[in-house]
Formats: C-alpha cells, sequence, structure tokens
C-alpha cells in the first residue's frame, strides 16, 4: 500500500497552462507539506497544511495555490506556468505538527515547462 | 551561507570504508533529521535526534548533535553499494513547525 502518492509522476506542458497536482496519503496523518526540488536538488518547504488549515505559506508566488478538501489530500494548482517552475515537486506528510515528528515523502511530481 | 548546509557536496568511498557527512545549520531548532533520496525518488526518513540529544544510533547509522556548534554529523559504517543516495538533514526551526532541509551530500559507495 502507497502511503504518500502523487499524480501525476511526470508532467510536461508550456508556458501559460494551468495545472494541478495531486497528492493523498492513507496514513491517518494531520499535516502535509508541498517542497520543491531544483535542479540543484535544493529542497525548500512551500507549504504546510495541518488538519486542513494552512500553517505555512513560504514567500511561494500567488500563482500557486493549494487546497486540502480533507486531511488525507492536499493538491496544488499552479497557474500561468513560467520556465522557472521547472522542478520536481514533492508532497509529504507528518503524523502532527508537534515537534519530533517524522515526514513521509511522496515519490514527486517532475514538472517541465516548455 | 543557508541554513541546513552539508559537506562534503560529494563523497565517494570503496565498499566496507565509513561515510562520514556533516550538516551546519543558523537557527536554534527542535530537532535535526537526516533522510536518504535515491536518485529519482521521494526522501526516506533515517533517523532524528532532538536537540537535548548529542548522539543517537540507528543500526549502521550514528548521529550526533552540537547545538553549541549549530551542527550535526551523520557517519554510516561499512557502507554498502545499497547506501549510494543524496543524503540530506533537515532541522526543525523553533517555534515555527518548518523545516528547513539542507543541500545535501552525494554519497557513491564503490562495490
Amino acid at each position: 500500500d502507497t502511503a504518500v502518492s502523487q499524480t501525476p509522476k511526470y508532467l510536461v506542458t508550456q508556458m501559460g497552462n494551468d495545472k494541478s497536482i495531486k497528492c493523498e496519503q492513507n496514513l491517518g496523518h494531520d499535516t502535509m507539506y508541498w517542497y520543491k526540488q531544483d535542479s540543484k536538488k535544493f529542497l525548500k518547504i512551500m507549504f504546510s497544511y495541518n488538519n486542513k488549515e494552512l500553517i505555512i505559506n513560504e514567500t511561494v508566488p500567488n500563482r500557486f495555490s493549494p487546497k486540502s478538501p480533507d486531511k488525507a489530500h492536499l493538491n496544488l494548482h499552479i497557474n500561468s506556468l513560467e520556465l522557472g517552475d521547472s522542478a520536481v515537486y514533492f508532497c509529504a506528510s507528518s503524523p502532527s505538527l508537534r515537534d519530533s515528528s517524522e515526514q513521509y515523502f511522496g515519490p514527486g511530481t517532475r514538472l517541465t515547462v516548455t | 551561507s543557508q541554513q541546513g548546509e552539508e559537506d562534503p557536496q560529494a563523497l565517494s568511498i570503496q565498499e566496507g570504508e565509513n561515510a562520514t557527512m556533516n550538516c551546519s545549520y543558523k537557527t536554534s531548532i527542535n530537532n535535526l533529521q537526516w533522510y536518504r533520496q535515491n536518485s529519482g525518488r521521494g526522501l526516506v526518513h533515517l533517523i532524528l535526534i532532538r536537540s537535548n540529544e548529542r548522539e543517537k544510533h540507528s543500526g549502521r547509522l550514528r548521529v550526533t548533535l552540537d547545538t553549541s556548534k549549530k551542527s550535526s554529523s551523520l557517519l554510516i559504517t561499512a557502507s554498502r553499494a545499497a547506501d549510494t543516495a543524496s543524503y540530506f538533514c533537515a532541522t526543525e526551526v523553533t517555534g515555527t513547525y518548518k523545516y528547513i532541509f539542507g543541500t545535501g551530500t552525494r554519497l557513491k559507495v564503490l562495490a
């Protein structure tokens, strides 16, 4: 059983398009995250949600809008895609917001904007 | 420099040798975690050390934490080819619920 799943795994699209990435976790966790990993493998947090409530919004352009319909899902919608959005996007979850919670990562979505 | 810088950036060793990688950070933290990322995959949690702990072991992994120097090290003993991966430290910044990942160390273990 997949713990944290993301769809699609690969996404190739043109500049200016709007796209969504979906994430689901079946671990019963309260907290979910979106990370962006650039070409140099630098991993940066974008958003976190706890029980559907936005906790962290880390200076991300307004073109990125997360949505959490329930605590098992955290989707990422991106408007007006730009070349610089090309990266691997990882969803993750953790049991709760309390400290000392390890994160479980999805397999990633490789977004290529042409 | 960025929170969570790791060195070396890349490390190549022979199977059976020990591998040591270091992580430095800037802020007060609740805990520090190490993750492994195989090529093209998501990150996998390896070990967590709390800010009031100095050393922790898990199998062939040994982690140390020196909060006075704001640094941590990960030692992998008796390395195997399967240990080939990138290793990242992640710090939970006190009071923020935010994890900041390091720049990663690419480890290559030669059979």
